[in-house]
């Protein structure tokens, strides 16, 4: 069974950092894409950066570009969202999400809610 | 960055019902890597269709998908009650992928 369970998140003022984990199995991480899409309050989803399999490849959207780092560990099959100098936008609930062959994304995780305010 | 405009934001419908779901694509989505999520609350959201027509592993018949180029829709031949959600639209061609802003299908 495909899982992809979320952790970290919480609450930090503007300015601060968080790290976000999703711990996958029953599949094999070393070769699948992973995202991480988020979803702010009462707002639709977002996409916010994907990371290859091999973690050579980073892509990002632009209101995160040069703040928030993904990165992966194949030998935990383990993705991690580093977030710095957060925003009060950059509240949400963040997703991880596993593409499939198509490149569309077929599981996700739980969700894991981060709240940015003073 | 493509953008994806979904229509209408709201689809107030009756069950037994047929919803039609419209998402415009600002520039082409090559090869139709278009999908379509169904979003609960509280829940993560469910892959429904990709590559704007194949039915993801498990989806009902009632759920169809079609189109190309930039102009998509979404078909749910008759909705159940577990039906009513919001969902989304995705472009998953390019390395910057993007949703469309939802529409919400509820109950009238």
């Amino acid at each position: 069974e495909v899982k992809l369970v979320q952790s970290g998140g919480g609450w930090v003022q503007p300015g601060g950092s968080l790290r976000l984990s999703c711990a996958a199995s029953g599949f094999t991480f070393s070769s699948s894409w992973i995202s991480w899409v988020r979803q702010a309050p009462g707002r639709g989803l977002e996409w916010v950066a994907s990371v290859k399999p091999d973690g050579s490849d980073k892509y990002y959207v632009d209101s995160v570009r040069g703040r928030f780092t993904v990165s992966r560990d194949n030998a935990e099959t383990s993705l991690y969202l580093q977030m710095n100098s957060l925003r009060a936008e950059d509240t949400a609930l963040y997703f991880c999400a596993r593409q499939n062959y198509y490149g569309c994304f077929d599981y996700w995780g739980q969700g894991t809610l981060v709240s940015v305010s003073s | 960055e493509i953008v994806l405009t979904q229509s209408p934001g709201t689809l107030s419908l009756s069950p037994g019902e047929r919803a039609t779901l419209s998402c415009r694509a600002s520039q082409s989505v090559s090869s139709s890597y278009l999908a379509w999520y169904q979003q609960k609350p509280g829940q993560a959201p469910r892959l429904l269709i990709y590559g704007a027509s194949s039915r993801a592993t498990g989806i009902p018949d009632r759920f169809s998908g079609s189109g190309s180029g930039t102009d998509f829709t979404l078909t749910i031949s008759r909705l159940e009650p577990e039906d009513f959600a919001v969902y989304y639209c995705q472009q998953y061609g390019s390395s910057l992928k993007t949703f469309g802003q939802g529409t919400k299908v509820e109950i009238k």
